[in-house]
């Protein structure tokens, strides 16, 4: 079964502040994607990176795949309320599947 | 961008009944729709694929007698939870795959409906 370790599962900084989520696996996923999630909505889609090492920004957002297509990260600059969220990563696992980490639940404060 | 429309957003049961969630894909056809269901402060966990025309595949764990899916046509999915109990209660969504080309797909995601049994 192929895990997928999102950390930190809590995050609460001060606006302005820059943060890290990752998203971690023993396994190799054929592309990794990263959602938003607002209370009592579904996930929307932020990036989908493919290639090894590639790096994707969005914005005060970067998101960069591992060279082993295992591991990712986001990065968000300047934090701002408006970022608050749930931040999901997914991976394709084949199958047509995607296979959820946990979550991070980010909460910025004016 | 495409559309999923998942109806109803809330419904509030009483327990022992059914309840019918719907799964439309308003501007595309989608082969393939996906299940989840989240727990409050919990990730997305895959219930079942469910296929146009065919059976759906369900997860391991997960009674496919208690959520029957049906996926009739290439633009609706729905997801009957049958004689539903309070542990039902929780968010259900939908997602559609997209294919374009050989190797681009994606994924989107309805807004979710929020199952409560009473």
């Amino acid at each position: 079964t192929q895990l997928l370790e999102q950390s930190p599962q809590f995050l609460s900084i001060q606006e302005g502040e820059n943060l890290t989520v990752y998203c971690n696996s023993s396994s190799v996923f054929s592309s990794l994607q990263w959602y938003r999630q607002e209370p009592g909505e579904g996930p929307v889609l932020l990036v989908t990176v493919v290639t090894g090492g590639e790096v994707k920004k969005l914005k005060r957002l970067t998101f960069q795949f591992g060279d082993a297509r295992k591991d990712s990260s986001l990065h968000i600059t300047a934090a701002q309320p408006g970022d608050t969220g749930l931040y999901l990563c997914a991976g394709a696992a084949g199958a047509q599947k995607l296979v959820f980490g946990q979550g991070t639940r980010l909460t910025i404060n004016p | 961008g495409a559309v999923v429309s998942q109806h109803p957003s809330r419904v509030i049961c009483k327990s022992g009944t059914s309840v019918k969630i719907e799964c439309r894909s308003l501007d595309f056809q989608a082969t393939t729709m996906f299940w989840y269901r989240q727990f409050p402060k919990q990730s997305l966990m895959l219930m079942a694929t469910s296929n146009e025309g065919s059976k759906a595949t369900y997860e391991q764990g997960v009674e496919k007698d208690k959520f029957l899916i049906n996926h009739a046509s290439l633009t609706l999915s729905t997801l009957t939870v049958t004689s539903a109990h309070p542990e039902d209660s929780s968010f259900y969504i939908c997602s559609a795959r997209v294919v374009w080309g050989i190797t681009n797909e994606k994924l989107f995601f309805g807004s979710g409906t929020q199952l409560s049994v009473l």
